[in-house]
């Protein structure tokens, strides 16, 4: 198993472009979640899904979209793209189910500077 | 007060030694709890839970206090590897996403 995958893994966009960031996983979880890192900060969470088709807001969803067509992907959407966005953005999996049973696994990350 | 509260950091420590860590969270409501670890420009990983009767796992042993909300890590015999940040991790019920600490970097120095 590959894991949990991200694509691309650094990226610098202009201020008010758009672009996906990609994460797949090939454990067939059911949940999939979206977390932001600022430097020097805990993960913050911004979107998540418990299935395909079916997404939720998280902690910091404001200029940010996801979809769920698919129980292996879960894309997430900058519109806009802001200064306030340059972070490390995390994909992450676990299975559905009682919560403190399972782990959740993290993709390697996708740096991404906006200026 | 913030959800998850952390001391940054760093702690400098000589290969060998013991160290412990603190944390403590705001939401009683919080149902599991958990620490992970995260290298530099990595990952989180999970190192490991924590239970409330206090659960060991080689070298590495958590304690949760839930009266106090007040959750521990304990290292041992520290290894040059250990060097990291360790997260303090909180899950709310159901399908919600982990509340994440800032960290407690740590340097274990040979």
């Amino acid at each position: 198993n590959a894991g949990v995958t991200q694509t691309p893994k650094f990226r610098i966009l202009k201020i008010g472009q758009s672009m996906t960031l990609q994460c797949t996983q090939d454990m067939n979880h059911n949940y999939m979640y979206w977390y932001r890192q600022d430097p020097g900060m805990g993960l913050k969470l911004i979107y998540y899904s418990v299935g395909a088709g079916i997404t939720d807001k998280g902690e910091v969803p404001n200029g940010y979209n996801v979809s769920r067509s698919t129980t292996e992907d879960f894309p997430l959407r900058l519109e806009l793209a802001a200064p306030s966005q340059t972070s490390v953005y995390f994909c992450a999996s676990r299975l559905a189910g009682p919560y403190y049973s399972y782990e959740q696994y993290f993709g390697p990350g996708t740096r991404l500077t906006v200026t | 007060r913030k959800e998850v509260e952390q001391d940054p950091g760093p702690f400098n420590v000589p290969e060998g030694a013991t160290v412990a860590f603190n944390c403590t969270y705001s939401n009683s409501a919080s149902q599991s709890f958990f620490w992970y670890r995260q290298d530099c420009r990595k990952e989180p990983k999970l190192l490991m839970s924590v239970y409330s009767s206090g659960n060991e796992d080689g070298r590495f042993t958590a304690q949760l206090n839930r009266a106090s909300q007040y959750i521990s890590l304990l290292i041992r015999d520290s290894k040059l590897s250990d060097s990291a940040t360790y997260l303090c991790v909180l899950q709310g019920g159901g399908a919600d996403g982990l509340t994440f600490g800032k960290g407690t970097h740590l340097i274990i120095q040979p």
